[in-house]
């Protein structure tokens, strides 16, 4: 259908490891875009990707659409515990934003 | 300046009861959403309204009322409350201009007792 499957539902890490989430969709996709919610939070845009084998950065995280633009990633580099939260990838397609099912990163300092 | 607020931020209600959430932007956008995340954190699109217009409607029970007076404000009305309703309630707002991106109000807890 329209959902896209994430990778792990929870990850817990030591402050300082990496983190990765998947998302995997059985239909391509036109675009692929990330959102993050803070405990007690609303989910907030990071960044949308777009092209086949698309690599964005911001700081140290890193995303990327896979080459068949039917999975992406979400990669963290030495986790801080502000990064705890929930990540969504996110199918958008003519008005309708459809969401992963999140994975829950928990990170102990 | 808040660009998505709704309100109240936090209902806790009976059982049959009925209750309306309520939710403004001003950032100009034509599209606006109301999305449920359950306990388990899932988020599922309820409907969206495009410069007042339903044109998204999810298989949403009908005790379920969108309200849209003008493009700025949507509005939700729940009747006949039920357990299963006690959920997370977000308003959201996008403008398919360019990077078509969703803007999250703070979100309604709504317990049903």
């Amino acid at each position: 259908g329209q959902q896209v499957m994430q990778i792990p539902q929870y990850q817990h890490v030591q402050e300082g490891e990496d983190f990765t989430t998947y998302c995997n969709s059985s239909t391509t996709l036109s675009n692929i875009q990330w959102y993050k919610q803070r405990p007690g939070g609303h989910p907030v845009f990071l960044i949308q990707l777009v092209k086949s084998g698309e690599v964005k950065k911001q700081k140290r995280l890193t995303f990327q659409f896979g080459e068949a633009k039917k999975n992406s990633s979400l990669h963290i580099t030495a986790t801080q515990t502000t990064d705890v939260g929930t990540y969504f990838c996110v199918r958008y397609n003519f008005n309708k934003f459809y969401f992963g099912s999140g994975t829950k990163l928990n990170v102990k300092p | 300046d808040t660009a998505v607020s709704q309100t109240p931020k936090y209902l806790v209600t009976q059982m049959g009861n009925d209750k309306s959430i309520k939710c403004e932007q001003n950032l100009g956008h034509d599209t606006m959403y109301w999305y449920k995340q359950d306990s388990k954190k899932f988020l599922k699109i309820m409907f969206s309204y495009n410069n007042k217009e339903l044109i998204i409607n999810e298989t949403v029970p009908n005790r379920f009322s969108p309200k849209s007076p003008d493009k700025a404000h949507l509005n939700l009305h729940i009747n006949s409350l039920e357990l299963g309703d006690s959920a997370v309630y977000f308003c959201a707002s996008s403008h398919p201009q360019g990077t078509d991106v969703l803007t999250f109000g703070a979100g309604s807890r709504l317990t049903v007792l």
